[in-house]
């Protein structure tokens, strides 16, 4: 199954509101990281997070990292109709140089 | 400083015909991805190289499926024989040295199998 799911699968929202995504994963992981796709479109890497680290900002977007959980939140505040997007997160695993390893994404639709 | 570009953007092939997809890395990077995004999906590794090595072919399809990144030119993932299955899009990602951090991402190759 896939290492990290997201939750949940799809969120609407008006503009202005906050939105708020979860991943969770199951093995150890040396970082986390948020990306973002429109439609069509390639990955716009938004955010990384390492295994020490609890919480992230990086302008409207706060992530946290819950090790002992197991679990990632993807929070973004006030949004716009342009962060209509999927939003995937995606572990880098202990152990692995390589490879990253993606959930299966939160599709997110803000209208006006 | 160009990012990493692949080509074609968009790709149609019959069944049973050869899908051939290139991967220019980053100037200076000699590290190379390849991952799969099927129709609502999230991405799957496939297969990572360096030059003129294959390092980690976990997520390779056993059959039909082989990649190679020369001493010169672009990296190649190369499928035969396709099949509806296939249709899919293929990023492929470059770092400077083997790390998850640092990968990043070209625009992807849409495949379509007719």
């Amino acid at each position: 199954s896939q290492q990290g799911e997201e939750d949940p699968q799809a969120l609407s929202i008006q503009e202005g509101e906050n939105a708020t995504m979860n991943c969770s994963y199951k093995t150890s992981i040396n970082n986390l990281q948020w990306y973002r796709q429109n439609s069509g479109r390639g990955l716009v890497h938004l955010i990384l997070i390492r295994s020490n680290e609890r919480e992230k900002h990086s302008g409207r977007l706060r992530v946290t990292l819950d090790t002992s959980k197991k679990s990632s939140s993807l929070l973004i505040t006030a949004s716009r109709a342009a962060d209509t997007a999927s939003y995937f997160c995606a572990t880098g695993l202990t152990g692995t140089a390589s490879k990253l390893t993606f959930g299966t994404g939160t599709r997110l639709q803000v209208t006006l | 400083n160009a990012g990493v570009m692949q080509n074609p953007r968009h790709l149609v092939r019959r069944r049973g015909q050869e899908a051939r997809l290139r991967c220019s890395p980053m100037k200076g990077h000699s590290h190379v991805y390849w991952y799969r995004q099927l129709p609502e999906e999230g991405l799957k590794f496939m297969v990572y190289l360096q030059k003129e090595n294959i390092i980690d072919e976990s997520g390779m399809p056993k059959e039909r499926f082989s990649a190679e990144f020369p001493k010169e030119g672009p990296s190649i993932l190369r499928i035969q024989q396709v099949v509806r299955g296939d249709s899919a899009a293929y990023f492929c990602a470059s770092s400077p040295a083997p790390s998850t951090d640092t990968q990043y991402f070209g625009p992807g190759t849409r495949l379509t199998v007719l």
